[in-house]
């Protein structure tokens, strides 16, 4: 039973570029959501997506998007690059029960962005 | 306040020794609380849940104050494989997005 993926698991971009990451959820999971954790730091939520549409967000600008496709993987997209955006990304994935209880994210092993 | 606010560290301890994590949360809605485990460079694993006023798992106890708005972790026994960063977690809803404190790193030392 294969656990999240994600691609690349390093990227070195500069400034004022585009990054895309990929993000495949573990297996029988249909929800995806992102997370930007920078050294030091506790990781902090970007987007959630489920159903193919982003139904929460966290205080993140418009350079940051993100897709689902029909097979319930999902893209991060960054936009013009800052050097701030150097970070570890997270994707975790978890599926909706239509239940109050709590459903565990489980989490991929990251992809290490680095904008010089 | 901020949303979660965990103690600084770092704490090194010995083997053997007991150790305790704090945490402080500023949402008194919030209803489950999870201290999660990241290894150096790793991603998050879920250690415990905490949904009432404690949780106890072999050498682990996880403790919750809802008047105080506190939470704890407790680590009997301390192994050289606990060295690791705890970060206290609070999710709002049951699958929306998750807080994390800024974790505390635990060295246990031989």
């Amino acid at each position: 039973d294969a656990g999240v993926t994600q691609s690349p698991t390093h990227l070195i971009k500069t400034r004022g570029q585009q990054v895309t990451l990929r993000c495949s959820p573990k297996s029988g999971h249909d929800t995806v959501s992102w997370y930007q954790q920078a050294l030091g730091q506790g990781p902090q939520f970007i987007f959630q997506y489920y159903e193919e549409e982003e139904r929460q967000r966290g205080n993140f600008p418009d350079r940051f998007s993100g897709h689902q496709y029909p097979n319930y993987s999902s893209e991060l997209n960054v936009n013009a690059l800052l050097l701030g955006d150097s970070a570890l990304y997270l994707c975790a994935s978890s599926l909706i029960l239509h239940s109050r209880s709590y459903n565990e994210q489980f989490f991929g092993p990251g992809t290490r962005l680095t904008v010089l | 306040r901020k949303e979660v606010e965990q103690d600084p560290g770092p704490f090194n301890v010995p083997e053997g020794a007991t150790v305790a994590f704090n945490c402080t949360y500023s949402n008194s809605a919030s209803q489950s609380f999870f201290w999660y485990r990241q290894d150096c460079r790793k991603e998050p694993k879920l250690l415990m849940s905490v949904y009432s006023s404690g949780n106890e798992d072999g050498r682990f106890t996880a403790q919750l104050n809802r008047a105080s708005q506190y939470i704890s972790l407790l680590i009997r026994d301390s192994k050289l494989s606990d060295s690791a960063t705890y970060l206290c977690v609070v999710p709002r809803g049951s699958n929306y997005k998750l807080t994390f404190g800024k974790g505390t790193l635990l060295t246990v030392n031989p």
